[in-house]
This record gives C-alpha cells, sequence and structure tokens, in this order.
C-alpha cells in the first residue's frame, strides 16, 4: 500500500533556529512530490518537486527530492514565529498526503 | 473570485441526514481535487476530477459518498445518511494540472 511519512511529526524551536523537515513514501507511479504550509484553514503551496537533486528555494525555505532512497526534506533557514503552521508534504501518485509536521516557533 | 471557495463554511447535521457540499474552484482550472482532513491528520484524498469527468474516486470511503462537477466547474460533494465518523474538514483544491493545487478554506462538518 502507497504511504508517505513525515518526521518529526511535532518540532518546538526558537527564532532564528534552522529547522530540517523529513518526508518519506513509498507509492508506485510516481508523478511528484508537494509541500505544502496549512496555518488554519487552507493549506498553500510551496514547492513542487519531480527531479532529483535540484534544489528548490524560496527565501529562507528549500526543498530537495532524493528519488533513489525515496525522501524529501524542506529546510526552514532563520526560522521566525511566523513559519509556525503544520508543514505537510504529499506524493502525486494516488495525491497521498503524510500526517504533516507540526512546527512551532518561540520567540 | 480570485481563489477557491466552499460553502457552507460550517454544516451541522444529524445523524442520518443527506449534506451536500459546494467548491467553486479557480476559473480555467481544469482538476479538482476533494480530501477528507481529520483533526490532527493530513487530507485524505477523496476524488478527482478532470474538467466534468470523475477520473479517480478510489479515495470515498463508501456508497454514501457522491461527488460531481457536471459542467466541469462547480463541484457538490454528496454524504447521504451522515455517520459521527463523517465530522471532519472537507477541502476542495483546483490546478491547471495536477501539480501546483489551490485549496478552498474547506467545510467543517459536524454530524451530531
Amino acid at each position: 500500500e502507497d504511504k508517505v511519512v513525515q518526521s518529526p511529526l511535532s518540532l518546538v524551536v526558537h527564532e532564528g533556529d534552522t529547522v530540517t523537515l523529513n518526508c518519506s513514501y513509498e507509492v508506485t507511479n510516481f508523478r511528484s512530490l508537494l509541500w505544502y504550509k496549512q496555518e488554519k484553514k487552507a493549506p498553500t503551496f510551496l514547492f513542487m518537486l519531480t527531479s532529483s537533486g535540484i534544489e528548490k528555494k524560496s527565501g529562507r525555505l528549500s526543498s530537495i527530492l532524493d528519488k533513489k532512497e525515496l525522501f524529501s526534506i524542506l529546510n526552514i533557514t532563520a526560522t521566525q514565529t511566523g513559519d509556525s503552521a503544520i508543514y505537510l508534504c504529499a506524493v502525486d501518485a494516488d495525491m497521498r498526503f503524510g500526517a504533516g509536521t507540526r512546527l512551532t516557533v518561540k520567540p | 473570485g480570485a481563489g477557491v471557495s466552499q460553502s457552507p463554511r460550517y454544516k451541522v447535521a444529524k445523524r442520518g441526514q443527506d449534506v451536500a457540499l459546494r467548491c467553486d474552484p479557480i476559473s480555467g482550472h481544469v482538476s479538482l481535487f476533494w480530501y477528507q482532513q481529520a483533526l490532527g491528520q493530513g487530507p485524505e484524498f477523496l476524488t478527482y476530477f478532470q474538467n466534468e469527468a470523475q477520473l479517480d474516486k478510489s479515495g470515498l470511503p463508501s456508497d454514501r459518498f457522491f461527488a460531481e462537477r457536471p459542467e466541469g466547474s462547480v463541484s457538490t460533494l454528496k454524504i447521504q445518511r451522515t455517520q459521527q465518523e463523517d465530522s471532519a474538514v472537507y477541502l476542495c483544491a483546483s490546478s491547471i494540472d495536477r501539480g501546483k493545487q489551490y485549496f478552498g478554506p474547506g467545510t467543517r462538518l459536524t454530524v451530531t
């Protein structure tokens, strides 16, 4: 059965810290891996990854995919309190989401 | 509107009632997805439309769940004979293709 596993499930850091969120997957018919940020209701898109080894970057956030080892990481540098959210990973094979990582950034 | 809208935002139903949840996707978006999100969990895929065609309904949990998108735009998710385990947030998302999805605010369904 296809699965997407995120770790850690929860993380508490202080402003300025750097965090790494993990997403591993086992799916058939992989198309892409997507990262979303969910603060209150609607997830908002962060990155879509289709190729191994190519880093995508947006400000303090970056992400990379390893299709051989079947995982992706999301890095956030110099964290701010506004980064507090649930970060979701999804794999477009059957649009399966992980359970998310709840990140809390303390001032 | 500029984004995906859903209505109602909140729905309380008595067990056994039928409910209909509406999704207005971004104009021109071919793909439309429905998800069910329980508290503390990631969204669970329910069904996928490409225009008016329902290409994947493998995530619908039972035959009480039915979705349609008759004109390739607005979509309705219908749940018949609601049960307590149907209580969740129902999210709709649309996209130009299957990739980057834009989510609506969700409908929180509570079955009492």
